[in-house]
């Protein structure tokens, strides 16, 4: 059964704390992507990666990092420097087939909370 | 400065009629389009798309319709069923789109029995 997967669902950091949420991929996709979504709000772009070991910065990565060992696998680390964590993050995935963007499919999302 | 935009923050319709979601878009260079329906703590899921070069593309219930000239966008729904009643969001890419998508705001549709 091919998907997204995020881990976890719900993720609790305290003051200071650096935390890592996990996404994996089964689709065989090329491109990956993290955003965030705070209430009322669309989903706004983080980073991406296009291929392995390579990613790119969206429009609001202070605070953030990423890496791309695996074509499977995206982890996104909240670190203390990002001063308004509470959000809930998606990852995404698509096919990059001949440099043509092709749709891109979400997981099922995990919501991070300040304690 | 927002690129996307979707004015209405929700929208009520009766079951069996027609849902008209909008978008407006200020960046010419967008030139693929996606709409996403989204239930609270749920990530989106993908509707139906279009590319610049269409200006109508279908699929079962969902049409979306596309007008370059004035940068809009519109998704209609035919007809409306009670399972409709979530999050919508319009998205849009350019240059090929690898770079990661710019998404409204959404517009919570809500169907009435």
């Amino acid at each position: 059964d091919g998907g997204i997967t995020q881990s976890p669902k719900y993720l609790f950091r305290k003051e200071g704390q650096n935390v890592t949420l996990s996404c994996e991929q089964n689709l065989n996709h090329d491109a990956m992507y993290w955003y965030r979504q705070d209430p009322g709000q669309g989903l706004r772009l983080i980073y991406y990666s296009q291929i392995v070991n390579d990613f790119q910065k969206g429009d609001i990565a202070e605070g953030y990092s990423v890496s791309r060992e695996k074509k499977e696998s995206f982890p996104l680390t909240v670190t203390s420097a990002q001063k308004n964590p509470t959000a809930f993050y998606l990852c995404a995935s698509s096919l990059v087939a001949g440099g043509l963007l092709k749709t891109q499919y979400f997981g099922p999302g995990t919501r991070l909370l300040v304690l | 400065d927002q690129q996307v935009k979707q004015n209405s923050p929700s929208l009520s319709v009766q079951e069996g009629r027609i849902s008209i979601l909008n978008c407006d878009y200020t960046n010419s260079m967008f030139d693929y389009f996606l709409w996403y329906k989204k239930y609270p703590a749920e990530g989106p899921t993908f509707l139906i798309s279009i590319s610049s070069i269409k200006d109508k593309n279908e699929d079962g219930r969902f049409t979306v319709f596309l007008n370059k000239s004035a940068k809009h966008l519109s998704l209609h729904i035919v007809p409306s069923q009670p399972g409709d009643s979530a999050v919508y969001f319009c998205a849009a890419s350019s240059g090929g789109g690898a770079d990661g998508l710019t998404f409204g705001k959404g517009t919570h549709l809500i169907i009435q029995p």
